[in-house]
């Protein structure tokens, strides 16, 4: 297994168009998180999966934001009418358990022009 | 609020220093992590640590529980190191992460 993958790496979109990420999590790992990271700041928790079952979302995921992890392996982050304030990296993470080490993708850079 | 405060936010030594981040957090932690992040974004987990000290090469980690309190050291200083450090916890209520803004440590030859 070579890690966590996300794809696409990066994402030019125009404002109102809608964007979808995708995250490959390491294959035995139960939990799936997403984080938002702006320049300068440390990751922001935007929400979490363990397994299929999304457990908590942060105040930060808008109804705009929608995310997915169907069947328990990859998960799918939706962005609906993007605003230029959702241009970030967004980075995946999985973990085997609760507060074990977490092992993070690569980050999908957006762009929102 | 920041559950996570680090300190100091930009960091530059000459190699061969030695070097210290610090981090202080606010809430309960079952686990602190020390992570390393690269232009570009990859982020890599250094530490995870809820008691004591830990080593690995030049990179040394050390908490304090009870003062909620973490270091992060790094002997022999090379310019590789060169990167964004970041401290997170993992608190004992609820399921995500809270992360530090980071340290940007720059090592000049």
């Amino acid at each position: 297994d070579t890690g966590v993958s996300q794809n696409p790496r990066h994402k030019i979109t125009k404002r109102g168009q809608n964007v979808t990420f995708r995250c490959d999590p390491i294959s035995e790992h139960n939990r799936l998180y997403w984080y938002r990271q702006t320049l300068g700041q440390g990751p922001e928790f935007l929400t979490y999966f363990q397994n299929e079952a999304q457990l908590e979302k942060s105040r930060l995921l808008s109804d705009r934001f929608s995310a997915e992890r169907p069947k328990g392996s990859f998960s799918t982050l939706e962005i609906q009418r993007t605003e230029q304030g959702d241009s970030a990296m967004y980075l995946c993470a999985s973990s085997l358990f609760e507060a074990h080490e977490q092992y993070f993708g690569p980050g999908t850079r957006l762009t929102v022009t | 609020k920041n559950e996570v405060e680090q300190s100091p936010q930009n960091l530059t030594a000459q190699e061969g220093e030695f070097i210290t981040i610090n981090c202080s957090y606010s809430v309960g932690i079952s686990a602190l992590h020390w992570l390393q992040q690269h232009p570009g974004g990859g982020i890599v987990s250094l530490f995870m640590l809820s008691s004591g000290k830990k080593k690995h090469g030049r990179l040394i980690a050390t908490i304090n529980i009870q003062e909620k309190h973490s270091s992060l050291h790094i002997t022999a200083s090379h310019p590789r190191d060169s990167a964004v450090y970041i401290c997170a916890v993992s608190p004992n209520t609820g399921n995500q992460f809270y992360f530090g803004t980071g340290t940007s440590l720059t090592v000049i030859p």
